[in-house]
């Protein structure tokens, strides 16, 4: 089942703007994960944030979770040509009965930055 | 280098056909899952193994089988049953107990 719903659908912004994406989720979660995928690829994990954190960096990346309002949001600063991809989130949580973690994704956010 | 392998990146199949997908993964994960991938669309879980010798279904398993016979290897199989099988299909792998996933980077099956 898909629990992170990400917002918006699509984006597209110009070279050296900032580009923000939300996602929000149903279920109570153990983490928060962004994965990046370009065109006919994988994805590829970007950054994680526990239940217990409010906000964290990476480079250009900045993720900010809100476990009240069960939302969360990607700030990619500055942004480049080279960002154009879909952006994903993906909440970890444990199975209630399997007992096993599992990580379930939304259907993204498709960005476009113009030269 | 680490990483997690699928193939072929691109796969026909015709009517009526058994198909098998490849993942392996030398980076010692205990964790693999395959997701299908529509366009526009989010991951879908098919199935994953926490362990050798076992593996779950998962939220869209009708139509595909998987074996975990191996720790490296976790190929899936798309059988006849599966109506409307033609997706990208991504492999992954992770340590026991999450966090994050490695991704390969993808097969995409088309019937023709």
């Amino acid at each position: 089942s898909q629990q992170g719903e990400e917002d918006p659908q699509a984006l597209s912004i110009q070279e050296g703007e900032n580009a923000t994406m939300n996602c929000s989720y149903k279920t109570s979660i153990n983490n928060l994960q962004w994965y990046r995928q370009n065109s006919g690829r994988g994805l590829v994990h970007l950054i994680l944030i526990r239940s217990n954190e409010r906000e964290k960096h990476s480079g250009r990346l900045r993720v900010t979770l809100d476990t009240s309002k069960k939302s969360s949001s990607l700030l990619i600063t500055a942004s480049r040509a080279a960002d154009t991809a879909s952006y994903f989130c993906a909440t970890g949580s444990r199975d209630s009965g399997a007992g096993s973690y599992q990580l379930t994704f939304g259907k993204g956010t498709k960005l476009s930055v113009i030269p | 280098d680490g990483g997690i392998t699928q193939s072929p990146k691109y796969l026909f199949r015709k009517e009526g056909q058994n198909v098998t997908l490849s993942c392996e993964q030398n980076l010692n994960h205990d964790a693999m899952y395959w997701y299908r991938q529509d366009p526009g669309q989010g991951l879908r879980l098919i199935y994953y193994s926490q362990i050798v010798n076992d593996f779950q279904k998962g939220d869209i398993a009708e139509g595909y089988s998987v074996s975990r016979e191996k720790k490296e290897s976790f190929p899936l199989t798309v059988t006849s049953a599966q109506k409307n099988p033609t997706a990208f299909y991504l492999c992954a792998s992770s340590i026991q107990g999450g966090r994050g996933y490695t991704f390969g980077s993808g097969t995409r099956l088309t019937v023709v």
